[in-house]
């Protein structure tokens, strides 16, 4: 059973503040790695993708992926009270995306 | 760019009745289609794979009986829960793939279907 692990949260952090979001996955040989957002009531929404190892910024977003630890995370920089949401870290394995349980992010104003 | 569509948004039915779902890419053709359920709280399971032309994949656990996947264009799949029963209420998302990169996907903004 390939597994992606998350801390469920809730993480709170105050607002203009760097948020951090962690992930694990147990597949060695998982190639793609993607963050997803997604408010209350809502369908995720793709915030970024990361296949190499190091780290991929996207605005204020920052995807970090090493691969010898299995270990995947995001940033988000100057955190804004409409970030907070549930984030879901996904593996892509077997063709198909396996995804966390999510970490409910708060930003408090 | 990779609009997905997916009505209808809500739906209330009746136990013992079937719902249909439609899923559509609007600006892309998408070889593959997916179809997830999330219930409150939880994370999306991914309940089958449907590529275009083909019978869908179920996952482990998934009844395909009860739940009717047809993906009969590259733009268009549907999702048949039959019999439905209140054990079936669920928010119900699909995503779609386009050739070649069937790693990204891009979600529908999901139905919410209560079955009383």
């Amino acid at each position: 059973q390939k597994e992606v692990e998350q801390n469920s949260g809730p993480l709170s952090v105050p607002e203009g503040a760097i948020a951090s979001l962690n992930c694990t996955y147990s597949d060695r040989g998982s190639q793609s790695f993607f963050w997803y957002r997604q408010y209350s009531g809502k369908s995720p929404e793709l915030i970024m993708f990361i296949y190499s190892n190091g780290d991929k910024e996207d605005g204020r977003f920052t995807a970090q992926l090493n691969k010898a630890s299995q270990y995947v995370s995001l940033l988000i920089r100057d955190s804004q009270p409409s970030d907070s949401a549930t984030y879901l870290c996904a593996v892509f394995w077997a063709q198909k995306l396996v995804f966390g349980q999510g970490t409910r992010l708060t930003i408090n104003p | 760019g990779a609009v997905v569509s997916q009505h209808p948004s809500r739906v209330i039915c009746k136990s013992g009745t079937s719902v249909k779902i439609e899923c559509r890419s609007l600006d892309f053709q998408a070889t593959t289609m997916f179809w997830y359920r999330q219930f409150p709280k939880q994370s999306l399971m991914l309940m089958a794979t449907s590529n275009e032309g083909s019978k869908a994949t179920y996952e482990q656990g998934v009844e395909k009986d009860k739940f009717l996947i047809n993906h009969a264009s590259l733009t268009l799949s549907t999702l048949t829960v039959t019999s439905a029963h209140p054990e079936d209420s669920s928010f119900y998302i699909c995503s779609a793939s386009a050739p070649g990169v069937t790693d990204t996907q891009y979600f529908g903004p999901g139905t919410r279907l209560t079955v009383l």
